[in-house]
């Protein structure tokens, strides 16, 4: 199957600080790309998603400018938690497609916000 | 309308046992219903996937089993390994909608040597 790859795997900021997580499919070309969440032992839950070269259609409920969507490229999107809190730590995971096919999803990003 | 129910929530088998994780739909227009697997730390892995045309689809030890006007469709693993042991994900998405997938709660499933 097609690579999808996140950086970083982790990383722990200070409260208040922004935090960028990348995602990027690493053999094909993606003409979209979603952003999940995920607390422990429970579902993803949509954040948002994005074409390349247009804004990110974000989820019911989920703040867009608490949470920067980018997708600059075809093989890469990004997102910024800005003034992150205690409350946004969470495991973050994006999943890029082309048209007609399968999902693919990267092996996320754990945020721990102190 | 764009939940997708699913049970058991947890689910201990002993190794060779067959563990059965059913979901339910209530969007008659999703045409596509994945499962995915997911290891602690990890992004969720495409395990098996079918469209609504079929019953029934088979990938080496899993197979779904689908039932269109129940709305229902599950996932049987077969002769189980401990390996197996990870949390697994039924979704459904409608292609026209640009394949946002609507995940299930997940099923915890074990099993024991």
């Amino acid at each position: 199957g097609a690579v999808v790859s996140q950086h970083p795997s982790w990383v722990i900021c200070k409260s208040g600080t922004s935090v960028k997580i990348e995602c990027r499919s690493l053999d094909f070309q993606a003409t979209t790309m979603f952003w999940y969440r995920q607390f422990p032992k429970q579902s993803l839950m949509l954040m948002a998603t994005s074409n390349e070269g247009s804004k990110a259609t974000y989820e019911q409920g989920v703040e867009k400018d608490k949470f920067l969507i980018n997708h600059a490229s075809l093989t890469l999107s990004t997102l910024t938690v800005t003034s992150a809190h205690p409350e946004d730590s969470s495991f973050y995971i994006c999943s890029a497609k082309r048209q007609n096919t399968e999902a693919f999803f990267g092996q996320g990003t754990r945020l721990t916000v102190v | 309308q764009q939940q997708v129910k699913q049970s058991p929530q947890s689910l201990i088998v002993q190794k060779g046992g067959i563990p059965i994780i059913n979901c339910a739909y209530e969007n008659t227009a999703f045409d596509y219903f994945p499962w995915y697997q997911q290891f602690p730390g990890k992004g969720p892995a495409l395990l098996i996937a079918i469209r609504p045309d079929v019953s029934e689809k088979k990938e080496g030890r899993f197979t779904i089993s689908f039932n269109k006007s129940a709305k229902q469709f599950s996932l049987h693993i077969m002769d189980s390994q401990p390996g197996d042991s990870a949390t697994y994900f039924c979704a459904a998405s409608r292609e026209g909608s640009g394949s946002r997938l609507t995940f299930g709660e997940g099923t915890q499933l074990t099993v024991n040597p």
